[in-house]
């Protein structure tokens, strides 16, 4: 059963730099059918795509976020991580870790497993 | 501002059938990438529902169904109960954002 688990700071002050990791159990992250996300949602709101990673370090990411953000894999600790900068209150929001899978023409597909969620608020 | 445009709520009586559409456009949707929708409960991470525009994971009922046409995609809920009360989300990729994209969601409700 692959579980994915989302660590790191829930307090994070402004115009500082967030950094989330998610922890992949049950299955590896080396698999070549899929990419690794994360999302978030800020309180009350809708879901919004941040950005994606392959096992090979390859990279997609939201363009309205992509000057601030960086997500990279560590396959030896079967873990990816999240790293975004210069952050404001309104980045405050719930961060989730998932699992993409790849459709037919090799695009991102569904996200058939994700993890509980972490809470991050930008506050001083 | 979502790429894929939803219904902010709907509703319906126990036993009653609901849809919820997700207008797209020709970058996503028309341009033929499928349609995935979730489930998010109340305090609880979205889950997979319908893949591929019509697909059920294995454990979701088949009260929920899904199609695509066009620029557009529905979620159809029949014989709606009150633990079906929750937010819908469509997502989709999008060739021009190189990524994909999430309609705004929409809230359910069970008289």
């Amino acid at each position: 059963q692959l579980q994915l688990q989302e660590s790191g700071p829930g307090l994070v002050k402004p115009a500082e730099t967030l950094s989330l990791t998610c922890t992949v159990s049950g299955g590896s992250i080396r698999s070549s059918s899929y990419f690794w996300d994360w999302i978030r949602q800020p309180p009350g709101k809708g879901l919004e795509w941040i950005g994606s990673i392959f096992q090979s370090g390859s990279t997609y990411y939201n363009p309205s976020l992509k000057s601030r953000v960086t997500i990279s894999v560590d396959t030896s600790k079967n873990q990816f991580s999240l790293k975004l900068s210069s952050v404001t209150a309104a980045d405050t929001a719930v961060y989730y870790c998932a699992r993409h899978d790849l459709g037919g023409r090799g695009e991102l597909s569904y996200l058939d497993h994700w993890g509980q969620g972490s809470l991050v608020t930008v506050s001083s | 501002q979502s790429v894929l445009t939803q219904p902010p709520s709907v509703s319906g009586a126990p036993g009653q059938r609901v849809t919820i559409s997700c207008t797209g456009s020709s970058s996503n949707i028309g341009a033929n990438y499928d349609v995935h929708w979730y489930q998010q409960l109340p305090g609880t991470a979205p889950k997979l529902l319908i893949y591929g525009n019509s697909n059920r994971p294995s454990g979701v009922p088949d009260r929920f169904s899904g199609s695509k046409s066009g620029t557009s995609a529905s979620l159809a809920i029949t014989g709606l109960q009150a633990e079906d009360e929750a937010d819908y989300y469509c997502q989709s990729y999008d060739i021009s954002l190189s990524g994909s994209v999430f309609g705004g969601g929409t809230k359910l409700t069970v008289l």
